[in-house]
């Protein structure tokens, strides 16, 4: 059972752009929200996370939209640039069980100069 | 730094063999997870330690697989019988709370 789907599998952006991903999730007892970066040969970073008692956090150029009603959130980066090109995956968590994470299969986003 | 770190980087090993992955978590985090991650894939949970509770284990694919942690702190992944399918990145992460932090992952290659 596929928890947390991600599209789109992979993006291609112009340096400047904005790039968007986007999560949907089954489990409405899920209440804690990652993202993370995934560059080539590294372990996934932790870039920003929501809690559903907001619908919005940014973090620089990064911003998660929350949809609470439609059991979605998606990931924004503003003014893309080229060192942002990386493997990003959405994540979902019950901090009740501990934060034991369901990963979406992840997202490729490529930003050309 | 004072991330997680694993060892070895890169485990190449033959087919029926076992082998065992290390994983030193972040100093202070009760909470140690290992998931793995195969070519172009995403994230698999295998098992998740919680302070002196029993782990949860419903992620370990067969029974090859175990882990245990030591002392709340260093874990050891052991793969038993090692099988082509074995091969993929192993991921060890840590939390004190929310965020959970990664290492860099060990490869096993089975050849």
């Amino acid at each position: 059972q596929q928890q947390v789907k991600q599209s789109p599998q992979s993006l291609i952006v112009q340096k400047g752009g904005i790039s968007i991903i986007n999560c949907a999730y089954e489990n409405t007892a899920f209440d804690y929200f990652p993202w993370y970066q995934q560059f080539p040969g590294k372990g996934p970073a932790l870039l920003i996370a929501i809690r559903p008692d907001v619908s919005e956090k940014k973090e620089g150029r990064f911003t998660i939209s929350f949809n609470k009603s439609a059991k979605q959130f998606s990931l924004h980066i503003m003014d893309s640039q080229p060192g942002d090109s990386a493997t990003y995956f959405c994540a979902a968590s019950k901090r009740a069980s501990g934060s034991r994470l369901t990963f979406g299969e992840g997202t490729q986003l490529t930003v050309n100069p | 730094g004072a991330g997680v770190s694993q060892s070895p980087s890169n485990k190449v090993t033959e087919k029926g063999k076992d082998v065992e992955l290390r994983c030193d978590p972040i100093s202070g985090h009760t909470a140690l997870y290992w998931y793995r991650q195969s070519l172009g894939q995403g994230l698999e949970f295998l098992i998740y330690f919680q302070g002196n509770s029993a782990p949860d284990k419903s992620g370990l694919p067969s029974d090859r697989f175990s882990a245990e942690r030591t002392g709340g702190s260093v874990s050891t992944l052991t793969i038993q019988r090692t099988q082509q399918e074995d091969s993929a990145v192993y991921l060890c992460a840590s939390s004190l709370m929310d965020s959970v932090f990664f290492g860099p992952g060990t490869r096993l290659t089975v050849l």
